[in-house]
């Protein structure tokens, strides 16, 4: 299952509303898990399920959908969200990643 | 605090084998599938292999089968993946990845929790 995630980078500033997409190239059902990941670290879990947030994660960062579109929303960006999110489905193996998306400073 | 520790990473000519190792602490570990995932430099994530809470089944990416084997010893808290006929292509931190249940494959519900990375470099 291939998964287009958009944008490839996302230029924002701190208070913004972000969105990024995930598509599936088929129906994963809600098997759609969201990663953040910073320079020279391990990826984060933020959402798993489609919408689930993961413990400890704060809740500006809220996902949707099902079947093949999703989103990931980060409801006022703060400084330290400036990183790449990348989405994975797990509905079937191989597991597969979106590209990314950078989330930078404009 | 549940940890997870990877280590084995290191230099290899391509041919070459390794062994990468996952130490981990504060769950039971049993009862939890895991994974390995990894990200070449500069570059994506990319799922390698995952392996059942009892080691029952295991399931490894198309570009890995056959050359990887994951596997667990239970009694020892630790995972393991073993690397034969390694490759420049390989060339990746390899980060090893706790799951939300016992089942590994399809149906699962993401990587809860990763590791730091070990550097595996495939180079003559």
């Amino acid at each position: 299952i291939h998964m287009a995630q958009s944008p490839a980078s996302l230029p924002a500033s701190v208070g913004d509303r972000v969105t990024i997409t995930c598509r599936a190239s088929q129906s994963i059902n809600k098997y759609l898990h969201w990663y953040q990941q910073k320079p020279g670290k391990a990826p984060k879990l933020l959402i798993y399920a489609a919408s689930s947030l993961h413990a400890g994660v704060p809740s500006r960062f809220s996902g949707g959908g099902s079947g093949t579109d999703f989103t990931l929303t980060i409801s006022s960006l703060q400084p330290e969200d400036f990183a790449t999110y990348y989405c994975q489905q797990s509905y079937i193996t191989p597991f597969t990643f979106g590209g990314g998306t950078k989330v930078e400073i404009k | 605090e549940i940890q997870l520790v990877e280590s084995g990473g290191d230099l290899v000519q391509p041919g070459g084998s390794l062994r990468l190792s996952c130490a981990a602490s504060g769950f039971t570990f049993s009862s939890y599938a895991m994974s390995w995932v990894r990200q070449a430099p500069g570059k994506g994530l990319q799922w390698v292999s995952s392996i059942s809470g009892s080691a029952g089944s295991a399931y490894s990416a198309d570009s890995v089968k056959g050359r990887f084997t994951i596997s667990r010893d239970n009694s020892k808290n630790t995972l393991y993946l073993q690397m034969t006929s390694l490759r420049a292509e390989d060339t990746a931190v390899y980060y090893c990845a706790k799951e939300m249940g016992l089942s590994a494959g399809s149906g699962t519900q993401g990587f809860e929790v990763w590791g730091q990375g070990t550097m595996v470099t495939v180079s003559s």
